[in-house]
């Protein structure tokens, strides 16, 4: 099985903030990774397909990039809705998410 | 718009069974297959599963093989998880969501909102 990790664990920030959260693959995935967001109580919201599309309806605050086993969101101006735990998941082969980042105010 | 409806909370005791089902609507059921993840309490995402709504397919998680069964009804759009003698580790949120394919890729687009399953003698 793929293994997928994800660094920070958490973080803290401020309304405005440039925030990157990583993701890494124990092996190639292409560009075959997704993006979720989740907030509590509620089920996880698709951000970004494919590495770097941006899902209908997602703020173009949110980007993503990276190939292979390294990849990257961004989200370039942190909002106050945007205070929620994000997680990775690879589609390469069978699906498996990455732990999650949580990201509060700080 | 898509909609995924899903059945309300269960208590179940140890060794039971549980059956959650999952409605959809606003789109052509039997164009997209359904995966289910789950949730336990304070914890990640965990892919159970998937099923093809078009002929019925489907690929468990090595872990629940043997306990678990995903099955459609067409005529009704719904999708239904099974999961048998279960444990106090089966307590979670169980979800289903949409899965989209794109090429050879493929990601969950919409999410029901949730299923609580909590195992407790």
């Amino acid at each position: 099985d793929i293994q997928m990790t994800q660094s920070p664990s958490s973080l803290s920030a401020s309304v405005g903030d440039r925030v990157t959260i990583t993701c890494r693959a124990s092996q190639s995935i292409s560009s075959y990774l997704n993006w979720y967001q989740q907030k509590p109580g509620k089920a996880p919201k698709l951000l970004i397909y494919a590495a770097s599309s941006l899902q209908s309806g997602v703020p173009s605050r949110f980007s993503g990039s990276g190939s292979g086993t390294d990849f990257t969101l961004t989200i370039s101006s942190l909002q106050p809705e945007d205070f929620a735990t994000y997680y990775c998941q690879q589609s390469y082969s069978t699906p498996g998410f990455g732990p999650g980042t949580k990201v509060d105010i700080k | 718009q898509v909609q995924l409806v899903q059945s309300g909370a269960e208590v179940k005791k140890p060794g039971a069974s549980v059956k959650v089902s999952c409605k959809a609507s606003g789109y052509t059921f039997t164009s997209y297959g359904i995966s289910w993840v789950r949730q336990a309490p304070g914890q990640g995402l965990e892919w159970m599963g998937w099923i093809s709504a078009y002929n019925g397919n489907t690929n468990y998680a090595q872990k629940l093989q043997g306990r678990v069964t995903m099955t459609t009804d067409t005529s009704t759009s719904t999708a239904y998880m099974e999961l048998r003698s279960l444990r106090s580790d089966d307590t979670a949120v169980y979800y289903c969501a949409r899965e989209l394919s794109v090429g050879a890729s493929y990601y969950f687009d919409y999410w029901g909102q949730g299923t609580l399953v909590t195992v407790s003698s």
